[in-house]
């Protein structure tokens, strides 16, 4: 079975710092790797995927992650946080080749941005 | 403009009542998605359906119906066998490779 965690419940930053929100994976072949971004009551939003091909995929809003193999990771991270990125992030993981079905997400961490 | 849209944005339903929520997509997507939300916790699966006329039971379908008459449309409904059902819904769609497009979500609340 396929499975995604998102180790930290809650990320505190200072404005202007990086940012790292940790995803971890465990899947049965290669991974499809996302992240989303949700604001209160409203969905989620696309922020980038891994398919194949590069492990640093770049995404929306200045956002990237990096997908390691060895770790079974796929941090999502930022070179410099703005207060409007506090929200809350979801990680999620699907096989290629399962069913529709198949598409795991991790329980949610909450970013805070701190002018 | 493209996109995947679900209504109402609130709803409140009284003990032992049925309620519908709508959700509609022009994405030309043939898989589509419900999930329910609960405070602190991730996504929930309750059905899923890839095909016309065509469904499958997720993680927790009970006191849940839905149904794909069209492909655009996946509407559920929250029965009165639902014990639980204050939370917050999300519909979702994709095609087999693409990342799954969200709609903005419907809050249901037990009155």
């Amino acid at each position: 079975a396929q499975s995604v965690a998102q180790p930290e419940d809650q990320v505190n930053v200072a404005e202007g710092n990086p940012l790292t929100v940790k995803c971890t994976y465990s899947v049965s072949g290669n991974p499809y790797l996302f992240w989303y971004v949700q604001y209160p009551n409203r969905g989620l939003q696309f922020l980038l995927k891994y398919i194949t091909g590069d492990n640093l995929v770049k995404g929306s809003y200045g956002f990237e992650a990096e997908f390691n193999k060895s770790q079974t990771s796929f941090h999502l991270k930022k070179p410099s946080a703005l207060v409007s990125d506090s929200a809350l992030y979801f990680c999620a993981v699907r096989a290629p080749g399962m069913s529709n079905n198949d598409m795991r997400f991790g329980a949610g961490t909450r970013l805070t941005v701190k002018p | 403009d493209g996109g995947i849209t679900q209504s109402p944005k609130y709803l409140f339903r009284k003990e032992g009542q049925n309620v519908t929520l709508s959700c509609e997509q022009n994405l030309n997507h043939d898989a589509m998605y419900w999930y329910r939300q609960d405070p602190g916790q991730g996504l929930r699966l309750i059905y899923y359906s890839q095909i016309v006329n065509d469904f499958q039971k997720g993680d927790i379908a009970e006191g849940y119906s839905v149904s794909r008459e069209k492909k655009e449309s996946f509407p559920l409904t929250v029965t009165s066998a639902q014990k639980n059902p204050t939370a917050f819904y999300l519909c979702a769609s994709r095609n087999s490779n693409t990342e799954a497009f969200f709609g903005q979500g419907t809050r249901l609340t037990v009155v």
